[in-house]
Parts: C-alpha cells; sequence; structure tokens
C-alpha cells in the first residue's frame, strides 16, 4: 500500500465553521506534511511533523492547526478561514524524517476546499 | 535553498524523447537534486533524483552536468500521460522541498 488518502476530496464552509481535513498513510512513515496550492501555483510547505511532533511550521496562521494523533493519521483542523484560503490542501508522507537528503515524498491527491 | 530556471512550459509528440532542462547555478555541495511531477487534478509525483552521476530508473533518466549547476530530465519516450508540471528541486533537507514554478510539458497524439 503506496498510497496517502486524504478526506474529504471537497469541502466547502463559511468564515465562522469549525472543519477539519484528514489525511491516512498505512506505510510506516514517520514524516509528514501539509501543502497548500492556489490555483496555477506550486505547492508551499504548511507543516512537518516528524515522529508525531511538530517540527517544522512555516509561519502559518493560526487558523489552521495541525494535530498528528499518531504516526498514520494527520489532521488540519481550519477555523474562522477567510476566502483567501481557499485551495487545495496537499498531505505528504515521507520514510525517513530530519532532513535526510534522498527521501522520497508521497502525496495525497488534495482536499479542495471552498471559502464562503 | 538553490535557486532554480526552468522552461514555463514546452511541448512533445507521443512517443518522442522529451528533455525537460534545469538550471540551478547557486546549489550547495551536499542538495540533492530532486524532480517531482504534477499530473492534472493529482498531488505531485516523485520522478527520480541524484547528486553527481546520471540516475535511471523506469519512469525518467536525469542527467547532471559536471559542474551541477544544471540537470535534465529525460522522458525517453513520452506518452498522453506525462502531460504534466514537471519541478526541479535542489534540496539537502527534504522536509522542506520548496517547489518552483516548474515547466508545464503537453503531450500531442
Amino acid at each position: 500500500d503506496t498510497e496517502v488518502t486524504q478526506t474529504p476530496k471537497h469541502l466547502v464552509m463559511g468564515m465562522t465553521n469549525k472543519k477539519s481535513l484528514k489525511c491516512e498513510q498505512h506505510m510506516g512513515h514517520r514524516a509528514m506534511y501539509w501543502y497548500k496550492q492556489k490555483a496555477k501555483k506550486p505547492p508551499e510547505l504548511m507543516f512537518v511533523y516528524s515522529y508525531e511532533k511538530l517540527s517544522i511550521n512555516e509561519s502559518v496562521p493560526s487558523r489552521f492547526s495541525p494535530e498528528c494523533p499518531n504516526s498514520s493519521l494527520l489532521n488540519l483542523h481550519l477555523h474562522a478561514l477567510q476566502p483567501e484560503d481557499s485551495a487545495l490542501y496537499l498531505c505528504a508522507s515521507s520514510q525517513a524524517p530530519g532532513g535526510r537528503a534522498a527521501g522520497e515524498l508521497f502525496f495525497g491527491e488534495g482536499s479542495r476546499l471552498t471559502v464562503l | 535553498d538553490a535557486k532554480t530556471t526552468q522552461p514555463n512550459s514546452m511541448e512533445s509528440n507521443e512517443e518522442e524523447p522529451v528533455h525537460l532542462p534545469c538550471n540551478h547555478s547557486t546549489i550547495s555541495g551536499t542538495d540533492y537534486i530532486h524532480w517531482y511531477r504534477q499530473l492534472p487534478s493529482q498531488g505531485p509525483e516523485y520522478v527520480i533524483h541524484g547528486l553527481t552521476s546520471n540516475v535511471n530508473n523506469r519512469m525518467a533518466s536525469l542527467a547532471i552536468a559536471e559542474d551541477r549547476k544544471s540537470s535534465t530530465l529525460i522522458l525517453h519516450r513520452a506518452t498522453l500521460r506525462d502531460a504534466a508540471v514537471y519541478y526541479c528541486i535542489p534540496t539537502y533537507n527534504t522536509d522542506k522541498l520548496i517547489f518552483g514554478t516548474g515547466t508545464r510539458l503537453q503531450v500531442f497524439p
């Protein structure tokens, strides 16, 4: 199983809503990532978890709250988002956290978020 | 991280070879050169990576210049399924893959 599964595939939410994006992998990977991708732009790194601990936060606003409950799951909790937060949110995992040079990232298909 | 320069777009006909160039003149000695691609409506997908020597795998070949300031991803026989945005990413720290603008490859039947 070399899949990273993201749910939901599509999400529409209002600015006062609270919602969550979920990501799951069963490859035994110990690093997990959240990226954000706006239309026709490259993916931008948001967060990195290494061994279930947050290791990198790329100055992401606090209305995005990541959580890694165990080594297979990664959540992104969303609260009080703005319309400009509408984007494709991509989850990825890799076997070797900690900056190892040769690690391959496996990406999910993403969750497309629309904030009204 | 090293800055990269890639053509915005390239075109190819099906079953022809495709050479996708990438300039990374500020690459450091420990940076690996990673290539990812993103097919329409999908997440990025790992293609290949290398350090100094040329590399081959089932998807592509990677040719790295002797001074490591540039590299070329080679698709030996393009298929329609190879139409994607191709990203060249020189980095040591794969925890912080920074995607540039990439090259959009169109493949015509």
